[in-house]
């Protein structure tokens, strides 16, 4: 069975431009949530969507946005980038979510490089 | 706000030995799941523990919780190279149905033969 796949795989933008991230879940899963991981800050949390709707959203600012559509994929959008913007894009999905005592599996991750 | 502390963050063992890793989080969570993360590499589910004293093994590596004390454990018994990994701890933080993991820093775990 098919993971989750994350497209591109690396990324390298210049400052001020925009960035698009895709992800495809597993078949049948319908949460995707979407993590940041950088050397500094670690693993932290972004937003995650469950049958087109978010959910949840960390703390993050309003150029950090996403959306989820009818297939349970999901996309990311971060605007206007920022040098500190470099990091590992992750995108997990699970069936339904965590409440509901399923698991997570991660994506390889989008490497985005700002320069 | 939840904080997720795990510690060493830093750990060299020789092959055979055995050593534990631990997850401390400030507020009450009854879902705590442990990841390995290899250079370069995603995120690999080692564990989801889902209840006050549950425990789970997997080879060398057995994972306890305790809600009360708001502590997890990664134990690893006679270490092997192919351990060499960083190891995350997420606490569940979600409220209404919906899912928010909170991670810890990781432990870099480095096994000399």
């Amino acid at each position: 069975k098919a993971g989750v796949t994350q497209t591109p795989r690396y990324l390298i933008k210049t400052r001020g431009q925009q960035v698009t991230l895709s992800c495809s879940p597993i078949s049948g899963h319908r949460s995707v949530s979407w993590y940041q991981q950088t050397p500094g800050q670690g693993l932290q949390f972004l937003f995650e969507y469950f049958s087109e709707t978010q959910r949840n959203k960390g703390n993050f600012p309003g150029r950090f946005s996403g959306r989820q559509f009818s297939n349970s994929r999901s996309e990311m959008n971060v605007s206007t980038l920022e040098l500190g913007d470099s990091a590992l894009y992750l995108c997990a999905s699970s069936r339904m979510g965590h409440r509901i005592n399923t698991e997570a599996f991660f994506g390889q991750g989008t490497r985005l490089t700002v320069v | 706000e939840l904080k997720v502390e795990q510690n060493p963050l830093f750990l060299s063992m020789q092959e055979g030995k055995n050593y534990t890793i631990y997850c401390n989080y400030s507020t009450t969570s009854d879902r705590l799941y442990w990841y390995r993360q290899d250079p370069g590499k995603s995120l690999e589910s080692l564990f989801v523990l889902l209840s006050n004293g549950a425990v789970k093994q997997e080879g060398r590596l057995m994972a306890s919780l305790d809600t009360k004390a708001r502590l997890s454990t990664l134990h690893i018994t006679a270490a092997v190279h192919d351990l060499s990994a960083t190891y995350f701890c997420a606490v569940d933080t979600s409220q209404g149905g919906s899912e928010k993991l909170v991670f810890g820093k990781g432990t870099k775990l480095t096994v000399n033969p």
